[in-house]
């Protein structure tokens, strides 16, 4: 079963502003990660938080994590037509691999 | 560094076929694992190795085995090819506990 769900599933905005994406999990983690999928490519690293970590910053990324929640969130500041791509969260608990949500489909609008 | 590798990119089998996935990679990372990815869904976990001679099963394992002889290769066997197994292949390694680097994938069509 897939423990990550992003929220929304899709995401349509305009060039210039924030994208922002949600992701929420069942069960204790050691870490949270983000990547990126470009249509028909492989994945991306973009971001990974420790679940000792609040927040992260990577360029225009900034990474949350609440684990008394058990949710994280990714925001894309001034968003560019090459940011048009799917979103996955996944986590990891152990040494069995990532969990990974359904991901997060973003359209940057020109 | 070539990271990891994938061959091939794309392969058709017919129904009760046998094939071997490549991946390679060459960070000397010990922990490699496979993943599928259907349309519209993230990444389900087949196998995993956290070294070499080491293999488990992930969330979907049926239909498929692994072996690690060396710390650089983790091959994916389809014993007996099913439609159902019709999907994206994503091999991916990295230190435990650390960020995951992903190779290209194959694209498999079982008919």
């Amino acid at each position: 079963s897939q423990q990550g769900e992003e929220d929304p599933q899709a995401l349509s905005i305009q060039e210039g502003e924030n994208a922002t994406m949600n992701c929420s999990y069942k069960t204790s983690i050691n870490n949270l990660q983000w990547y990126r999928q470009n249509s028909g490519r492989g994945l991306v690293h973009l971001i990974l938080i420790r679940s000792n970590e609040r927040e992260k910053h990577s360029g225009r990324l900034r990474v949350t994590l609440d684990t008394s929640k058990k949710s994280s969130s990714l925001l894309i500041t001034a968003s560019r037509a090459a940011d048009t791509a799917s979103y996955f969260c996944a986590t990891e608990g152990g040494a069995d691999g990532l969990t990974f949500g359904k991901g997060t489909h973003l359209i940057i609008q020109p | 560094n070539a990271g990891v590798t994938q061959t091939p990119k794309f392969q058709v089998l017919k129904t009760g076929q046998s094939m071997t996935l490549q991946c390679a990679q060459d960070m000397n990372h010990e922990y490699m694992s496979w993943y599928r990815q259907d349309p519209g869904m993230g990444l389900r976990l087949i196998h995993y190795s956290v070294g070499a001679g080491i293999t488990d099963q992930g969330e979907v394992p049926n239909g498929y085995n692994v072996s690690r002889s060396t710390t650089e290769d983790f091959p994916l066997r389809l014993l007996s090819a099913a439609p159902s197994q019709t999907s994206v292949y994503f091999c991916a390694s990295s230190d435990p506990g650390d960020v995951q680097y992903f190779g290209p994938g194959t694209r498999l069509t079982v008919t």
